[in-house]
């Protein structure tokens, strides 16, 4: 498959066990944040998104925790599965000079799921 | 079903010969962008578009052009390849402001310059 990142942090699991992806952001007037799920050979899926007024925002076996204090973004996957084996991105929109916004990236975190 | 489309999905050329790589999508967003990314840096934005005849540059325009002539296309040209632009390529889109909705990305264009 091909590589998004030489030298991305790894967090390796076993099959079956909870998995917590973390993130940390820089602007703290950020409002919203996106996790973004990538496999080997296809692009960036979007799977869960939180705005700012929340703390907490659960999907199907995905939780998003959100402090502001200390400006953290978690991933949880329960019951993690083989097929969860992928690289794993926070992204949040940031404002330009131009007034315009683009969205920024975390490095990423390589999830590896073993059976 | 609603997607980002790209292609070619994979392309190896020669330095020089003008490339194009086509990006479309069906779901009426106006916010488009073209992100290149390298093992080691992440996803670097190349240009923008608000919307039909609006982009902007993005964190490394240097060797590329794009165009916004439809809503729902936007190609990345390369004039002049050179080898440092072999890289995995993304297209995105979304409704704008970013701040409302997530980007959808394309599958990627795995371009190598020789």
């Amino acid at each position: 498959g091909e590589s998004v990142g030489l030298h991305l942090p790894t967090l390796s699991v076993q099959e079956g066990d909870n998995s917590i992806i973390n993130c940390a952001y820089s602007n703290s007037a950020s409002d919203y944040f996106i996790w973004y799920k990538q496999e080997s050979g296809k692009g960036p899926q979007f799977i869960i998104d939180i705005r700012s007024n929340m703390d907490k925002r659960q999907g199907q076996r995905v939780t998003v925790l959100l402090n502001k204090t200390v400006k953290h973004l978690s991933l949880q996957i329960a019951a993690t599965q083989p097929g969860d084996s992928a690289v794993y991105f926070c992204a949040e929109p940031h404002l330009l000079n131009t007034g315009f916004q683009k969205l920024v990236f975390g490095t990423g975190t390589r999830l590896l799921v073993s059976p | 079903e609603a997607q980002v489309t790209q292609n070619p999905r994979y392309l190896i050329t020669v330095t020089g010969k003008k490339l194009t790589v086509t990006c479309s999508q069906n779901m009426n967003h106006e916010y488009m962008s073209w992100y290149r990314q390298d093992p080691g840096l992440g996803l670097r934005q190349i240009y923008y578009s608000m919307n039909v005849e609006v982009t902007d540059k993005g964190d490394v325009p240097e060797g590329y052009k794009v165009s916004r002539k439809e809503k729902r296309n936007f190609p990345l040209i390369l004039e002049s390849p050179s080898p440092n632009q072999t890289s995995l390529y993304f297209c995105a889109s979304s409704f704008y402001p970013l701040s409302n909705q997530p980007q959808h990305f394309g599958d990627g264009t795995r371009l190598s310059i020789l």
